[in-house]
């Protein structure tokens, strides 16, 4: 049982470059979350998905697209990225009847140069 | 949408004494309340979370309260060790039965244990 599984651990991107972060649950949770991080900022949303075939924005969507492949698997893209989008992406999952309770990814350092 | 603000944003303590995080929230509605511990390099995870039908919860070092009426809720870790530093993220939710709102955070708070 591994729970959240993130990758890659770390990224360098040029700028206009694009990449898919993948994230991968085996709990059987229902709804995934993409969080970014910066400084003091602490965790803001990016993309939800309250179950299997559902996504919706968070607070800060633009410049990114998700894709729930599966009840296990959300991936974050970004098409072309951009030095704004230099963070710390985390992953996290989480099950109805548990209360909220979210499990983080290890997180994806990401550089865009 | 839900706003949750988060005080102090550093906090440098002696080891053995107490720590307390205040966080506050806007939207009367919200019925979840979690606390969560980042240390450095790592991932959040959860400490202690509180529903809106309890005014507190401890456990062992670490007790969590809340003020719906006043709409803010708090941590409090006493006996603080230097293990206990790391970065503190209050969060809000409202939970409807099976459907689950999303967390909102607050901008966290840097705990420092000095020995």
């Amino acid at each position: 049982n591994a729970g959240v599984t993130q990758t890659p651990k770390f990224q360098v991107l040029k700028t206009g470059q694009s990449m898919t972060l993948q994230c991968a649950q085996d709990m059987n949770h229902n709804s995934m979350y993409w969080y970014r991080q910066d400084p003091g900022m602490g965790l803001r949303l990016i993309y939800y998905s309250a179950s299997e075939g559902t996504t919706d924005k968070g607070e800060v969507p633009n410049g990114y697209n998700v894709s729930r492949l599966n009840k296990r698997e959300f991936s974050l893209r970004l098409e072309s990225a951009a030095p704004s989008q230099t963070s710390v992406y985390f992953c996290a999952s989480t099950i109805s009847g548990t209360g909220n309770i979210q499990y983080f990814g290890a997180g994806t350092r990401l550089s865009v140069l | 949408g839900e706003n949750v603000e988060q005080h102090p944003s550093t906090l440098s303590v002696q080891e053995g004494d107490s720590a307390v995080i205040k966080c506050t929230y806007s939207d009367s509605a919200s019925n979840y309340f979690p606390w969560y511990k980042q240390e450095l390099g790592k991932r959040p995870q959860l400490i202690i979370d509180i529903r809106s039908n309890v005014g507190e919860k401890k456990d062992q070092r670490i007790a969590v309260t809340l003020n719906k009426t006043a709409k803010h809720f708090s941590l409090h870790i006493t006996e603080t060790q230097p293990e206990d530093s790391a970065v503190y993220f209050c969060a809000a939710s409202i939970n409807r039965g099976s459907t689950l709102g999303r967390l909102y955070f607050g901008r966290g708070t840097q705990l420092t244990v000095w020995p």
